[in-house]
């Protein structure tokens, strides 16, 4: 699996957009690109993935750059519940397995 | 994930004891894993299964050993346990032959004194 890179934290206020980077340059063509986000120390939840194509549902947005070395989540409206560790995750159908990496510590402020 | 249980939630042993720790699925999978969670750090995978017949290693096995009872049931063991695996411990399952979208069990804390 590919290796990701995301910055170890990041801040949102309340109400606005929350954009969190990821990058996997070494991304292979069957690779996925997945986002599962940890609220303290809970179990992670999944939220989104993609292969090439931009993705949207009820809690976030994939923008998959067209090189596909890269990605954002997008949080569209951020709230107080959305604080959490949020892991990008590359991986492609044939092994089931995820490497989870360090993630985003996103914290989101009134 | 509700669909998705692990017993017990909590566990303090002893050195040298043996643990088991239990993780049930309503959801149908085939699939399913077993990763550890260290304080600051990301998720491991331990073990996993593809089908009630095929169970792997993953990246960090050792001392650990487990039992697929049943399309729903993947059991962790440690056979005789140590500080080092004071961690937290995540059960999850996927589709088989779907992408590697995964669902979390809640977690089992587990402190080896």
């Amino acid at each position: 699996d590919a290796k990701t890179t995301q910055p170890p934290s990041m801040d949102c206020a309340e109400g606005r957009a929350a954009n969190l980077p990821c990058n996997h340059s070494t991304i292979s063509g069957n690779e996925y690109v997945y986002w599962y986000r940890q609220i303290h120390s809970q179990g992670p939840q999944y939220i989104i993935h993609g292969l090439k194509n931009n993705e949207t549902n009820e809690m976030a947005s994939l923008i998959i750059t067209e090189d596909r070395k890269s990605s954002t989540l997008i949080l569209p409206h951020a709230t107080l519940r959305d604080t959490a560790v949020y892991y990008c995750i590359t991986g492609g159908t044939s092994y089931g397995k995820l490497t989870f990496g360090q993630g985003t510590i996103l914290t989101v402020h009134p | 994930d509700a669909d998705v249980t692990q017993t017990p939630r909590n566990r303090i042993t002893k050195t040298g004891k043996r643990i088991m720790l239990e993780c049930s699925q309503t959801k149908g999978h085939d699939r399913m894993y077993w990763y550890r969670q260290d304080p600051g750090l990301g998720l491991r995978l331990i073990y996993y299964s593809f089908d009630v017949k095929d169970i792997n290693k993953g990246e960090i096995s050792d001392g650990y050993s487990v039992s697929r009872q049943a399309q729903a049931k993947f059991s962790l063991s440690l056979e005789s346990a140590i500080p080092n695996q004071t961690a937290l411990y995540f059960c999850a399952t996927s589709v088989a032959g779907g992408t590697d979208t995964q669902y979390f069990g809640p977690g089992t804390r587990l402190t080896v004194l």
